[in-house]
């Protein structure tokens, strides 16, 4: 399994764009990149997933450059609720969802 | 449609008896997984289940644990004896049918478990 890593803590402000930078520089080429977040007391929760360039949908967008090396996880306008951990996870393509899951970032999100 | 669901939420016990965590999965998904989280460190991978057959069991940490999944349904975590270092959050995630790779994994709420 590709290891992750990333920062371990993050603080922004209601309404700002936060960005959470990931390295994995062992990937191999059928892995996928896979983002989760988990609240207290809960189970991880899937945010995106993707393999190369740009993703997006309705509540983030995942930046994958070529040499996919890295991935940036962007979160616009972000609110209190979205305080959190984040993982960022990479998926063997042949078995998405082992995962390494790393430390993950706290992101703080203040008022 | 009902999401991944742990039974039970906590359990207390005692070191050297057993306790039996259960997992249903989403409907329909063939894919079933156990992670752990135990003494505030990283959540780790356990095993592995495609429909009733384990695809992978290289996280168990050890024979005292036993996991099922008869049917291709729910699935039971059996941990016996229990030992202290056993405590932690176990949870179960489910996927649908292996195909394209955008297939995100459905976690429940874990099941906490305090061995004393």
């Amino acid at each position: 399994l590709a290891k992750t890593t990333q920062p371990i803590s993050m603080d922004s402000y209601e309404g700002q764009e936060v960005n959470i930078t990931c390295s994995h520089n062992n990937i191999a080429t059928n892995d996928y990149i896979t983002w989760y977040q988990q609240f207290p007391s809960q189970g991880p929760r899937f945010i995106i997933q993707g393999y190369k360039t740009k993703v997006t949908n309705e509540v983030a967008s995942l930046f994958i450059p070529a040499d996919r090396k890295s991935s940036t996880l962007s979160l616009p306008r972000v609110s209190l609720s979205d305080t959190a951990v984040y993982y960022c996870l990479v998926g063997d393509g042949n078995n998405f969802n082992k995962f390494y899951f790393g430390s993950g970032t706290k992101l703080n999100v203040k008022p | 449609e009902a999401g991944v669901t742990q039974f039970p939420s906590h359990s207390v016990i005692e070191k050297g008896q057993t306790v039996t965590l259960r997992c249903d999965p989403i409907s329909g998904h063939d894919n079933l997984y156990w992670y752990r989280r135990v003494m505030g460190k990283e959540i780790k991978f356990l095993l592995h289940f495609v429909k009733e057959s384990k695809q992978d069991e290289s996280g168990m940490p050890n024979n005292r644990f036993l996991a099922e999944r008869t049917g291709g349904t729910y699935s039971t975590l059996k941990v016996q004896p229990a030992e202290l270092e056993d405590s932690g959050v176990y949870f179960c995630a489910s996927s649908p049918t292996w195909g394209p790779p955008e297939t995100e994994a459905f976690f429940g709420q874990g099941t906490r478990l305090t061995v004393v």
